[in-house]
């Protein structure tokens, strides 16, 4: 299977700048999706094919993807940005398709 | 636009079979491939497996010998059954929609969720 890792936790002050890492071998081969699931609420979208965002996701949500490691960042945080974020890979290959979570922290 | 609504039994004793259906309201049943995900506290996101409107099925092989989803294109339903259930079942269940694309894909959207809690 093809093991996808994120931090467990990042914690990050209102108005800075969060990045929340997903590794994995030769990722940047692959594309990466990121969804945020806030608690109590159904996983949301909110980067696919790398860097492009849904419809109706704010333009401080941006994703990049390169060799080992994708990066979802998030510009000038807010308290609602609170949440947990998983990254997804889909090659048809693999039977654990997300990584294991982060929790995001808004000190 | 999809939009996925979920029910089924939130309660169930170990050993009996877990089932979940999912309606799809909007967009075309036969273009995506529709799948069930779960989330449990020490597990994250686990993918169950899906189905395509013809019934083509795929499973994570760690549930496939107790899952079976099926589809009722009739209704623009489709439908989780998972047997022998086990405190370790416990978990939110998702429906969701993968999108497929070149060789890859996301799910988007979900459905609300439904708290499957297994205990005697």
């Amino acid at each position: 299977s093809y093991v996808l890792t994120q931090p467990p936790s990042v914690s990050v002050a209102p108005g800075k700048t969060a990045r929340i890492t997903c590794e994995g071998n030769n990722i940047g081969s692959k594309s990466v999706h990121w969804y945020q699931q806030k608690s109590g609420q159904a996983p949301v979208l909110v980067i696919y094919y790398d860097s492009d965002r849904p419809s109706g996701i704010p333009e401080r949500f941006s994703g990049s993807n390169s060799g080992n490691s994708a990066t979802l960042t998030i510009s000038r945080v807010e308290a609602g940005d609170e949440a947990d974020y998983f990254c997804q890979v889909w090659d048809g290959s693999s039977d654990l398709p997300f990584g294991g979570g982060t929790k995001l922290t808004v000190l | 636009q999809v939009q996925l609504q979920q029910w089924g039994a939130g309660l169930l004793k170990p050993s009996e079979t877990l089932s979940l259906t999912c309606a799809v309201y909007g967009g075309s049943f036969s273009a995506f491939y529709w799948s069930w995900i779960r989330r449990t506290p020490g597990r994250g996101l686990e993918w169950i497996g899906e189905i395509n409107h013809s019934g083509s099925v795929n499973y994570n092989p760690s549930l496939k010998s107790r899952a079976t989803i099926s589809v009722d294109t009739s209704k623009n339903q489709f439908s989780l059954k998972l047997s022998s259930v086990t405190a370790a079942d416990t978990a939110v269940y998702y429906c969701a929609t993968r999108i497929a694309v070149s060789g890859t894909g996301w799910f988007d959207p979900w459905g609300q969720g439904t708290l499957v809690t297994v205990s005697s």
